[in-house]
């Protein structure tokens, strides 16, 4: 069966600080990957999405950035944190027939503070 | 802009129905309904998903209006593991969105015993 983990599950960095959020998928191959951000409240913003290892599509201009070195592993970075970074994000995964049936399946998510 | 209306928030009591509405008045022909929902504190997950007929699984019924205008989710005995916030979504249509989803602001349904 497959599952998909993220790291770490709680968060808190001061404003400045770089940030490294790593989410891996067992038990499938070619996912499309997906990270989504959720501020205070409900409703999740997409921030980046990738069909395949080295690409990266960014929904939303931001200070934040993507990576996929490896099939099953989507990494969100930045290099200086912003207090409107805060938030609970979530990485997603989907097979990648490209049909727009295809189910999302999520992460436990990083909640991210900055302080 | 997610495209879909739905309540800000609802009650249902214990092993009672629940319909929860949405309203996507501008949808198109080729774009499919998808529900999921977020318990607190965790990732969302799938519910259900249509296009003009409706659907039924294990977890839950979707009835889409004959203009496809709207559509409502119905719990058909609710238990207090269903409370959470649920999120009608009109895919992406422009045959290039690869699963995007666009998630609004949901209904949070809570569930009495």
């Amino acid at each position: 069966s497959q599952t998909i983990h993220q790291w770490p599950a709680t968060l808190v960095q001061p404003v400045g600080s770089p940030l490294s959020l790593e989410c891996t998928v067992e038990g499938t191959s070619n996912p499309n990957l997906y990270w989504y951000r959720q501020a205070a409240g409900r409703g999740l913003q997409l921030l980046f999405y990738s069909v395949g290892i080295g690409q990266i599509s960014s929904e939303v201009p931001q200070n934040l950035s993507a990576s996929r070195p490896q099939d099953r592993q989507f990494i969100l970075s930045s290099k200086k944190l912003l207090l409107s970074d805060s938030g609970f994000y979530l990485c997603a995964w989907s097979v990648s027939s490209g049909r727009r049936t295809d189910t999302q399946y999520f992460g436990p998510g990083t909640r991210l503070t900055v302080l | 802009d997610a495209k879909t209306t739905q309540p800000n928030s609802m009650e249902s009591n214990e092993e009672e129905p629940v319909h929860l509405p949405c309203n996507h008045s501008t949808i198109s022909g080729t774009d499919y309904i998808h529900w999921y929902r977020q318990l607190p504190s965790q990732g969302p997950e799938y519910v259900i998903h249509g296009l003009t007929s409706n659907v039924n699984n294990r977890m839950a019924s979707l009835a889409i209006a004959e203009d496809r205008k709207s559509s409502t989710l119905i719990l058909h005995r609710a238990t207090l593991r269903d409370a959470a916030v649920y999120y009608c979504i009109r895919d992406n249509a422009g045959g290039t969105s690869y699963g995007k989803l666009t998630f609004g602001q949901g209904t949070i349904l809570t569930v009495h015993p």
